[in-house]
């Protein structure tokens, strides 16, 4: 069955202290891993998509990567802004539907 | 900008009453919208795949009933939440998805609705 697993479940940082979030996924097939970001109350919002391992993108503090197994969201020198839940997805090649982890809440204090 | 407009953002509701979210692709046609639930500090658990002009497809345990999925249009599908109990109380949340079934895609979300039932 397919699976994405996120960790750390809660992450809490000083500003400017840079850290990593992890996304182990498996599945019969990958067509791509998205980063969301989802603040209290809110919809997930979108930050990047991964299609291939080896492949690497960035947004300012944010830069995500990705391997055969799983991805990492490295977060640089976060500010308080930076606090949020980030949500992992994959979707499977042959499919459509997209599987969530439980996401990181991570806490940026200043 | 949105890409997804979501409407109600929060409703509360009386018991056995009955409510209806709508979920709007702003950007682009959509032949699929997916509704999630999202309970606290927990995933997306997806309920069901809305197609346009067919039925949705419902995940196991989603009662299709009680959870009225209509996908009328290449811009517009609702969710009926019919005779909500407090239970039904969570995190509703709609996704569109981007490009055909061969190609890339992204899914983009709604702004989410708390539905309280009372």
């Amino acid at each position: 069955e397919d699976q994405v697993t996120q960790s750390p479940e809660a992450l809490r940082l000083q500003e400017g202290e840079s850290s990593s979030l992890n996304c182990s996924y498996t599945v019969s097939g990958l067509r791509g891993l998205f980063w969301y970001r989802q603040d209290p109350g809110k919809g997930p919002e979108f930050l990047f998509t991964l299609y291939s391992a080896g492949e690497e993108k960035e947004k300012e503090r944010l830069k995500a990567t990705l391997t055969k197994k799983e991805s990492f969201l490295h977060i640089t020198a976060p500010k308080p802004e930076d606090s949020a839940t980030y949500l992992c997805a994959v979707q499977e090649r042959w499919g459509e539907q997209f599987y969530f982890g439980t996401g990181t809440s991570l806490t940026v204090i200043p | 900008g949105a890409v997804v407009s979501q409407h109600p953002s929060r409703v509360i509701c009386k018991s056995g009453t009955s409510v209806k979210i709508e979920c709007r692709s702003l950007d682009f046609q959509a032949t699929t919208m997916f509704w999630y639930r999202q309970f606290p500090k927990q995933s997306l658990m997806l309920m069901a795949t809305s197609n346009e002009g067919s039925k949705a497809t419902y995940e196991q345990g989603v009662e299709k009933d009680k959870f009225l999925i209509n996908h009328a249009s290449l811009t517009l599908s609702t969710l009926t939440v019919t005779s909500a109990h407090p239970e039904d109380s969570s995190f509703y949340i709609c996704s569109v998805k981007r490009g055909g079934r061969n190609m890339n895609t992204e899914a983009f979300f709604g702004q989410g609705t708390r539905l309280t039932v009372v």
